[in-house]
């Protein structure tokens, strides 16, 4: 069964540094979304990407966020500037209707 | 903001009977409603869904209800097995284009042999 792949599974950064959280969607998906869940809360919804552009996002999707599908198989999240509390699992998630798949997150731990 | 809320955050179960797992929602736009699994070190993983046209949703050994009075969604696993326990979460979206998810904080269930 075709799935959305995440790289890396654990990514270590320090404050202030750049990261960037790569995903493949599954391949006839259309809809691409970010979701990320601090440790011991909820899965919280960042952005969602559409037709080649952004189509929601949440107050967490700030400036500091962005994202990019550069070559349409691979999605991004880039955080330009890492602060503690974005320490978590981001999940990324595609669907061509409903449901959601999701795979299998990257844990970002910021230092 | 809790559109979406667990209110038991885990739940045990003996293997053969039935699991219910409730989920509450404040937000009257939603319109379609998930359950998810989750496994440590993996994704959430789709288990369950119901429109809101519908109250029962049926899949093997899970059953969704909803009831939108009283917005209120279960979740019913019979039998239990030993390899349903995971943490599950309930999760509901409206009818914007994006569909985005709202989750609820989960419930850990674990089944007892």
């Amino acid at each position: 069964e075709p799935e959305v792949t995440q790289t890396p599974s654990h990514q270590v950064t320090q404050m202030g540094q750049e990261v960037i959280l790569r995903c493949v969607p599954i391949s006839n998906h259309l809809y691409f979304y970010w979701y990320r869940q601090i440790l011991g809360q909820k899965v919280e919804f960042l952005v969602s990407f559409y037709n080649n552009e952004i189509s929601e996002k949440s107050e967490i999707f700030d400036d500091q966020f962005s994202v990019e599908r550069p070559d349409g198989s691979n999605f991004t999240l880039k955080i330009r500037s890492t602060k503690l509390e974005d320490s978590a699992m981001y999940f990324c998630a595609s669907r061509v209707d409903s449901p959601l798949h999701f795979g299998n997150g990257t844990r970002l731990t910021v230092t | 903001d809790q559109q979406v809320k667990q209110n038991s955050p885990s739940l045990s179960v003996q293997e053969g009977r039935i699991s219910i797992l409730n989920c509450d929602y404040t937000n009257s736009m939603f319109d379609y409603f998930l359950w998810y699994k989750k496994y440590p070190a993996e994704g959430p993983t789709f288990l369950i869904s119901i429109s809101s046209i519908k109250d029962k949703n049926e899949d093997g050994r899970f059953t969704v209800f909803l009831n939108k009075s009283a917005k209120h969604l279960s979740l019913h696993i019979v039998p239990s097995q030993p390899g349903d326990s995971a943490v599950y979460f309930c999760a509901a979206s409206g009818s914007g284009s994006a569909r985005q998810l709202t989750f609820g904080s989960g419930t850990q269930l674990t089944v007892l042999p």
